[in-house]
This record gives C-alpha cells, structure tokens and sequence, in this order.
C-alpha cells in the first residue's frame, strides 16, 4: 500500500540553525501538505502545495519557512533559524486531489535546544 | 480566523457502550469535512470524507453525520471497544486548500 514517508523520524537541532524537514509523498498524489504538533496541542495547519506553489499558508508559516518540491518525488519544508517554540511534530501530508482525504506520514519529531 | 471546535475533549467508556463526539464548524465557505482516527504513536488515518449536507457514512462499528447549514459533524461508535481508544479529528476543508483541524476528542475504552 503507498505511503508518505518523512525523514529524518526524530531531528535535534541548536536554536537559530536551520533544518530541512523530507517527505516523499504518495507518487500520483497533487496535493501536499505541512502540519505541525506542539506537544499536548492541536494539529496546525502550515502550508499547502499545489503545481509547484504554495496555495494556502497559515499565520505560522512566515519568512523563517519554507517549502520545496526539489525533484518531483521530495517535498521539503525548511526552517532557516530554528527557535525553542518551532520544536514540535511535523506531520506531511499529500491528497489525490482537493478536499479528498489526505494520506499522512508518520512525522518528524523537531527538537530545538 | 476560521475555528473548528470539538467536544468533549476526552472521554472514558465502557467496553461495549455507545458514545459519539461533535465536530462544530463554520457554516460558510464549506468544501468538505474529514474525520481521521489517530492512534499514539501512529499518523492520522481518514475514517470518513463528507461533501454533502445530510450525508451520512458507515464503516463497521462507526458511523458519521454531516449538517453543513448548522456546522456541525457527529461521530458515532457503537459497542465500543479497547481497540477504540483512540484521539478523533476532524478537518474542516474551506473553499480553498486549507485544512483546518479540530483540538480532537481522546476516547479511552476501559475493558
């Protein structure tokens, strides 16, 4: 059965460097996604991608991120200078078309000290 | 700022009772509403993908309903069991790509 695959599983990281976060979503698969979970909090919405652009982003993706889908297969979200409150879970996520459920990986734990 | 809220925040059952959880958002810009079951340690699985006001979807013990004009969703189990426990979400998708995700309803099943 395809999956979403995300690398690396847990990722620690000094505050104020930066870290690229990798996904391969499901290979026909259009629509992708970034989530993130702060622990005991609600999943957030981060980014949506669509047609090699990013369709949709929320209040918590500005300058500091950003996304790519370098080759085709890998969908990358980068943090340029990582700080205390980005440490969280980061969830990729990829749709076979708009509003249709979206399939996710099983997360990159961030930890920035 | 479009909210999705959901309650109860966490329940405990009985192995064997019925329980259901709400799922309340805008009623405006509605494109589709998802639930997904996410177990520890595990990524959110879709359980339901709903469209249309009215609509009602089954899988197995699980049951889900959709009122698009009042914003809301009910997520209903039958006979629950451990296997369950689990935390539900629902995403309310608007006229655009975002995705916006409830805080999530933490059933726990006691056997």
């Amino acid at each position: 059965e395809p999956e979403v695959t995300q690398t690396p599983s847990h990722q620690v990281t000094q505050m104020g460097q930066e870290v690229i976060l990798r996904c391969v979503p499901i290979s026909n698969h259009l629509y992708f996604y970034w989530y993130r979970q702060i622990l005991g909090q609600k999943v957030e919405f981060l980014v949506s991608f669509y047609n090699n652009e990013i369709s949709e982003k929320s209040e918590i993706f500005d300058d500091q991120f950003s996304v790519e889908r370098p080759d085709g297969s890998n969908f990358t979200l980068k943090i340029r200078s990582t700080k205390l409150e980005d440490s969280a879970m980061y969830f990729c996520a990829s749709s076979g078309d708009m509003g249709t459920e979206a399939f996710f990986g099983q997360g990159t734990r961030l930890t920035v000290v | 700022i479009l909210n999705v809220e959901q309650s109860p925040q966490s329940l405990h059952v009985q192995e064997g009772d019925s329980t259901n959880f709400t799922c309340s958002f805008p009623s405006s810009n509605f494109y589709a509403l998802h639930w997904y079951r996410w177990e520890t340690a595990k990524s959110p699985e879709a359980l339901f993908v709903m469209t249309l006001n009215g609509d009602e979807k089954k899988k197995g013990r699980i049951s889900a309903t959709l009122n698009t004009k009042e914003g809301y969703s009910y997520l209903y189990i039958k006979g629950s069991q451990p296997e369950d426990s689990a935390t539900y979400l629902c995403a309310f998708i608007a006229g655009t790509y975002k995705y916006i995700f409830g805080t999530g309803t933490r059933l726990k099943v006691l056997a």
